[in-house]
């Protein structure tokens, strides 16, 4: 099993559109989570920390279920400019740990 | 926020000669870099961490002697890919965890563009 699995995409969303993506671990032992954007041929950013309470940004909701082991992130509206690859990131707690990454899932907003 | 820089950010080079990339941490210290790579249409891959002062911890399947990082300080790793090869060619990521400040997060370089002709 790998140690991260992300849905599989593309999502093509229409504008104005509420989509999901999930994403699992396998290290029980992971201590914090983030979701990454990368968009084309660019360095990924740091979108948002995920939060066993959950959290909020605006039209982004990150929550995280330690118990099933999972991720989530919510995007409310869909923006054309929310087009890009979304990555699921976990890491141990370590100050050289490194962090591990999902595949991505590419979301695409049209218009 | 915390800024990161490599150079440079596009190369081309020939069959059998090196490439170095340099990755610069410009208002923190990074006890510790990451050097990734990443193909098209593919997931980022770790290929190596970078320790100041120390050697690096590469993974598994990546030659040490093909790809040679230097930490010389705390603010500068640099990667050479020796002999370079066309199967070489790929985007080349650093990043960094700033040291002593409790972050867990890294931050980016905006990547090198390795294209072996």
């Amino acid at each position: 099993r790998k140690e991260v699995e992300q849905d599989p995409g593309p999502f093509n969303v229409p504008e104005g559109a509420t989509v999901a993506f999930n994403c699992t671990y396998s290290n029980s032992a992971s201590q914090s989570f983030f979701w990454y954007r990368q968009d084309c041929r660019k360095e990924p950013k740091l979108l948002m920390s995920v939060y066993s309470s959950g959290n909020e940004d605006g039209r982004f909701t990150a929550q995280l279920n330690r118990a099933s082991q999972y991720i989530s992130l919510l995007i409310r509206d869909s923006k054309l400019s929310d087009s890009a690859t979304y990555l699921c990131v976990v890491i141990t707690y370590s100050g050289n740990t490194p962090l591990v990454f999902g595949k991505g899932t590419r979301l695409s907003v049209i218009a | 926020g915390a800024v990161v820089s490599q150079h440079p950010s596009r190369v081309i080079c020939k069959s059998g000669t090196s490439v170095k990339i340099e990755c610069r941490s410009l208002d923190f210290q990074a006890t510790t870099m990451f050097w990734y790579r990443q193909f098209p249409k593919q997931s980022l891959m770790l290929m190596a961490t970078s320790n100041e002062g120390s050697k690096a911890t590469y993974e598994q399947g990546v030659e040490k002697d093909k790809f040679l990082i230097n930490h010389a300080s705390l603010t500068l790793s640099t990667l050479t890919v020796t002999s370079a090869h066309p199967e070489d060619s790929s985007f080349y990521i650093c990043s960094a965890r700033p040291t002593g400040t409790g972050e867990v997060e890294q931050y980016f370089g905006p990547g090198t563009r390795l294209t072996v002709t």
